[in-house]
């Protein structure tokens, strides 16, 4: 069965410096990958996705996440956190064979000033 | 443009009664998904609908959930006689859809109905 871990309940990093949220997964076949982040008293928003070709992803906000075949990870970066990044972040996968997201179980970000 | 709505945004409800909640998907998007999203977790699928066929609902709990989008378009979720346990928040999902195949679409959301039972 498909899925993803988010092996931190909680990232803290000082405004400024680079954040990394950690995402593995287990997919047979090959992996559609996704990050969502969430907001306070919002929904879901995309932040990128990957399907195939280049590992390095480059996403909405000043984003990217770096697809690793061989460590089935796909950690979410930004080289430079701003304090408005702190919200709750969500690694997905696709369902091979169907058309569902699978969720991992979201990854705290707090930033500090 | 518009992007995914819900209604109501918050419900309260009592034990034993139904509730049906509301999504209405980005225009032009065939694929329609309902998640379930438990407090401190990830969204749980629910169920899914090409236009207005329902392609998967293995994510559906119990029978007394079910979902309609009889014109292929705005769809609702129906939670009969509710329980304390199916209080979360409920989310709604669109995506262009491609005819046949594997998708690999994005899933725009919508702001989730917020459901209580009390």
């Amino acid at each position: 069965a498909q899925s993803v871990a988010q092996p931190e309940d909680q990232v803290n990093v000082a405004e400024g410096n680079p954040l990394t949220v950690k995402c593995t997964y287990s997919v047979s076949g090959n992996p559609y990958l996704f990050w969502y982040v969430q907001y306070p008293n919002r929904g879901l928003q995309f932040l990128l996705k990957y399907i195939t070709g280049d590992n390095l992803v480059k996403g909405s906000y000043g984003f990217e996440a770096e697809f690793n075949k061989s460590q089935t990870s796909f950690h979410l970066k930004k080289p430079s956190a701003l304090v408005s990044d702190s919200a709750l972040y969500f690694c997905a996968v696709r369902d091979v064979g169907g058309d569902k997201l699978i969720f991992g179980t979201g990854t705290r970000l707090q930033v500090f000033p | 443009g518009a992007g995914v709505s819900q209604s109501p945004r918050y419900k309260v409800t009592k034990r034993g009664q139904d509730v049906a909640l509301r999504c209405d998907p980005i225009s032009g998007h065939v694929s329609l998904y309902w998640y379930r999203q438990a407090l401190g977790q990830g969204p749980e699928f629910l169920t899914y609908f090409n236009y207005e066929a329902q392609q998967d609902k293995s994510g559906l709990p119990n029978d007394r959930f079910s979902a309609e989008r009889p014109e292929g378009s705005i769809s609702t979720l129906t939670i009969q006689r509710t329980e304390q346990r199916d209080s979360a928040m409920y989310r709604c999902a669109s995506s262009l859809g491609l005819a046949g195949g594997q998708s690999t679409d994005t899933q725009y959301f919508g702001p989730g109905t917020r459901l209580t039972v009390l």
